[in-house]
């Protein structure tokens, strides 16, 4: 199993629609999480990070995050063109590393104007 | 203010040569990685820098692969004898320092690609 897992997609959404993208871990004691954005070609960029289960909203973006099922995921809401990017899940924890970000591969996101 | 730096932004070279990659972290920051990121692979963490503590090598994937930071700043990854499967895009990273919420902001990346 791997450590941190996502559907690599493609996920295609229409433009102003919801596109909601989940990762799973398998480490119980992971503690932070984070969501990057990464554009073809380009380094990633950092979204989101959450500790705490429950939600957490920023602008469109809103990250949920429940430890007892060892899931985290990232809603985008009135999604736009410049969303469609590959949205990478990464996770810190005493198992994994309390430094080091382990990621899952990704997942591709289109949004269809 | 500047983020993180890198150069070359992408390097050729033969197989069997060195190269070195070079890391300027965000000023101020105190803990720098290195990540490398392969076709289908994901991103994978090689190594990291806190202070002047001892390095975290355990990503290495070979003792071909090594790395210094000079000064507590500027870093430098060196991948002796290259092989075709050292190909990647060689990603670092800075934070204030290193610690399980901090974080990580990359910079654009070294495409390294190996003939």
């Amino acid at each position: 199993q791997k450590e941190v897992e996502q559907n690599s997609g493609p996920l295609s959404v229409p433009e102003g629609a919801i596109a909601s993208l989940n990762c799973t871990y398998s480490d119980r004691v992971s503690q932070s999480f984070f969501w990057y954005r990464q554009y073809s070609g380009k380094s990633p960029e950092l979204i989101m990070s959450i500790y705490s289960n429950g939600d957490k909203e920023d602008g469109r973006f809103t990250a949920q995050l429940n430890k007892a099922s060892q899931y985290v995921s990232l809603l985008i809401r009135d999604s736009q063109p410049s969303d469609s990017a590959t949205y990478l899940c990464a996770v810190k924890g005493p198992s994994l590393g309390n430094e080091k970000l382990t990621f899952g591969t990704g997942t591709r996101l289109t949004i269809i104007p | 203010g500047a983020g993180v730096s890198q150069s070359p932004s992408n390097k050729v070279t033969e197989k069997g040569k060195d190269v070195e990659l070079r890391c300027d972290p965000i000023s101020g920051h105190t803990a720098l990685y290195w990540y490398r990121q392969s076709l289908g692979q994901g991103l994978e963490f090689l190594i990291y820098f806190q202070g002047n503590s001892a390095p975290d090598k355990s990503g290495l994937p070979s003792d071909r692969f090594s790395a210094e930071r000079t000064g507590g700043s500027v870093s430098t990854l060196t991948i002796q004898r290259t092989q075709q499967e050292d190909s990647a895009v060689y990603l670092c990273a800075s934070s204030l320092v290193a610690g399980v919420a901090d974080t990580q902001y990359f910079g654009p990346g070294t495409r390294l690609t190996v003939l």
